[in-house]
C-alpha cells in the first residue's frame, strides 16, 4: 500500500530534550516536506527537500533541522524543543511539483500526508 | 504577498449541497488544490484545477477562475461524514519549487 509513515503518533516530551520524528515514504517520490499545524495558522511548511542531499527552509525552519540521506526518508530533528514548537505535524511527499505550462508532467501530483505526530513540550 | 482566503466554518444539512468558496493572491500560479481534513487525521487529496472552468468527482465538484483569483469547492448530497475541514492549496511559481501555500481551512459541520 502506497504510504507515508510517520512516528511516533504521539510524544510528550520536556524543554531542550532533543528528538527525532521519522517519516518514510514507499512511493519514490522525489519531495518531501515538512508542516506544522496551529489553530487558526494553518500548514505552514518547515522544511522541504526536492531530493536526496537537496533540502532548504519553507517559512517556519527555525529550531528544527531535516536531513535526507536516503529518497524515502526525511526525519525532522529538534535539537533543543521548547514549548513554542508544541504542534501537530505532517510529512508530506509527491512526485517533483513540476510547471503545468512547461510541459512538466507532474504539475498535479497531489501531496500525500502520514498520519501526524502531536508533540507536546513542557 | 501570498494570501489565500476561505470562510473559517460553515454549516449545512445533510442532503443539501454546500459550496465552499476560497480566493488567492499569489505570485504565479501553477494549480489549485482541495484537501479534506477530518479532526486529528492527515489531509487527503480532493481535486486540482488548473484551467478555468468546472471539475466533477462525483459528489464533490471544483471550479476555478483564474482572472478572478477564486475557486470554489461543491458538495452534493451531504453526508453526516463530510463534517470536516476543507483545505484550499495554491502552487505558486518561483524557483525550483512551485511552493504550495495553504489556507486556513473551513470547517465544515454537516447537520440531520
Amino acid at each position: 500500500e502506497a504510504q507515508v509513515t510517520q512516528n511516533p503518533r504521539y510524544l510528550i516530551t520536556v524543554t531542550g530534550k532533543k528528538l527525532t520524528v521519522t517519516c518514510s515514504q514507499n512511493m519514490n517520490h522525489e519531495y518531501m516536506s515538512w508542516y506544522r499545524q496551529d489553530p487558526g495558522l494553518g500548514l505552514r511548511q518547515i522544511y522541504y527537500s526536492m531530493n536526496v542531499e537537496v533540502t532548504d527552509k519553507g517559512d517556519v525552519p527555525e529550531g528544527y533541522k531535516v536531513s535526507r540521506k536516503e529518497k524515502r526518508n526525511f526525519p525532522l530533528i529538534l535539537e533543543s524543543p521548547s514549548p513554542n514548537q508544541t504542534s501537530l505535524y505532517f510529512c508530506a511527499s509527491s512526485l517533483s511539483p513540476t510547471s503545468p505550462w512547461t510541459g512538466g508532467d507532474s504539475y498535479n501530483s497531489p501531496l500525500h500526508f502520514g498520519n501526524g505526530t502531536r508533540l507536546t513540550v513542557t | 504577498g501570498q494570501n489565500i482566503d476561505q470562510p473559517t466554518e460553515m454549516t449545512a444539512t445533510e442532503g443539501a449541497i454546500v459550496q465552499i468558496n476560497c480566493t488567492y493572491q499569489t505570485s504565479g500560479f501553477n494549480g489549485l488544490f482541495w484537501y479534506q481534513q477530518h479532526a486529528g487525521e492527515a489531509p487527503t487529496f480532493l481535486s486540482y484545477n488548473v484551467l478555468d472552468g468546472l471539475e466533477e468527482k462525483g459528489r464533490f465538484s471544483s471550479f476555478l477562475s483564474r482572472s478572478k483569483g477564486y475557486s470554489y469547492l461543491l458538495l452534493k448530497e451531504l453526508q453526516m461524514k463530510d463534517s470536516a475541514s476543507y483545505l484550499c492549496a495554491v502552487r505558486t511559481q518561483g524557483g525550483a519549487t512551485n511552493k504550495l501555500i495553504f489556507g486556513t481551512g473551513t470547517l465544515l459541520a454537516v447537520q440531520p
